[in-house]
């Protein structure tokens, strides 16, 4: 079974404050996403990897980076966390782009910025 | 721009029926449809992956339908049971996936 990790469940931190959260896959998967969740919204892609090193925005990528220097690894970066950051916060792998792109997602993270 | 509606956000049913959700789209063609499952405060899970040229699939209980005409996919789940309670989300893919809000289904027994 594919396995995605999160670093952490619950996060709780201060508005201006470097914020980084962690994935992790172990099914050598190319392709790694990022995805906030609000309620009424569903899941919104902020950015997306398919491949070590390589990266593209999603739909909502202002006020984030991310970090995939290795394959099964990719990190979001909220560089100074606001309280409109405040979500629920969801990482995903993927086997292929094409072919559907089944996603296999982590349990997610639920930051709070205070 | 592109838009993606899920049927009313929840929905209650009897053990037993037949739940029917419904998944609209515009602006968007998409060449893939999958549903995924989601459970409170964890992350949404794969169920079905149907194909634009693709008019039905099935799975155990769950069966879809994808219309490239009418821009609707419609999701069931028959003989439903209280473990079915949960959101189910929508979403259209070509190379990444577009998500809806979801609809919760609660089952009662």
């Amino acid at each position: 079974d594919v396995k995605v990790t999160q670093s952490s469940r619950y996060l709780v931190k201060r508005t201006g404050e470097k914020v980084f959260l962690e994935c992790v896959q172990d099914m050598d998967h190319e392709n790694m996403f990022w995805y906030r969740q609000d309620p009424g919204l569903g899941l919104r892609l902020i950015y997306f990897s398919y491949d070590v090193k390589m990266k593209e925005k999603g739909d909502i990528p202002e006020g984030y980076s991310v970090s995939r220097e290795k394959k099964e690894r990719f990190s979001l970066i909220l560089e100074s966390a606001s309280t409109n950051q405040t979500s629920m916060y969801l990482c995903a792998s993927s086997l292929s782009l094409a072919d559907g792109n089944e996603q296999f997602f982590g349990p997610g993270t639920r930051l709070t910025v205070l | 721009s592109q838009k993606i509606e899920q049927n009313s956000e929840a929905l209650n049913i009897q053990e037993g029926k037949t739940a029917t959700l419904t998944c609209n789209y515009t602006n968007y063609s998409p060449a893939y449809l999958q549903w995924y499952r989601q459970d409170p405060g964890r992350g949404p899970v794969f169920l079905l992956l149907i194909r634009e040229n693709e008019k039905e699939k099935r799975k155990e209980r769950l069966k879809v339908t994808f219309d490239t005409t009418l821009k609707q996919s419609l999701f069931h789940i028959t003989a439903s049971q209280p473990a079915d309670s949960a959101t189910y989300l929508c979403a259209l893919s070509d190379y990444k996936l577009s998500f809806g809000a979801g609809t919760t289904v609660t089952v009662r027994a």
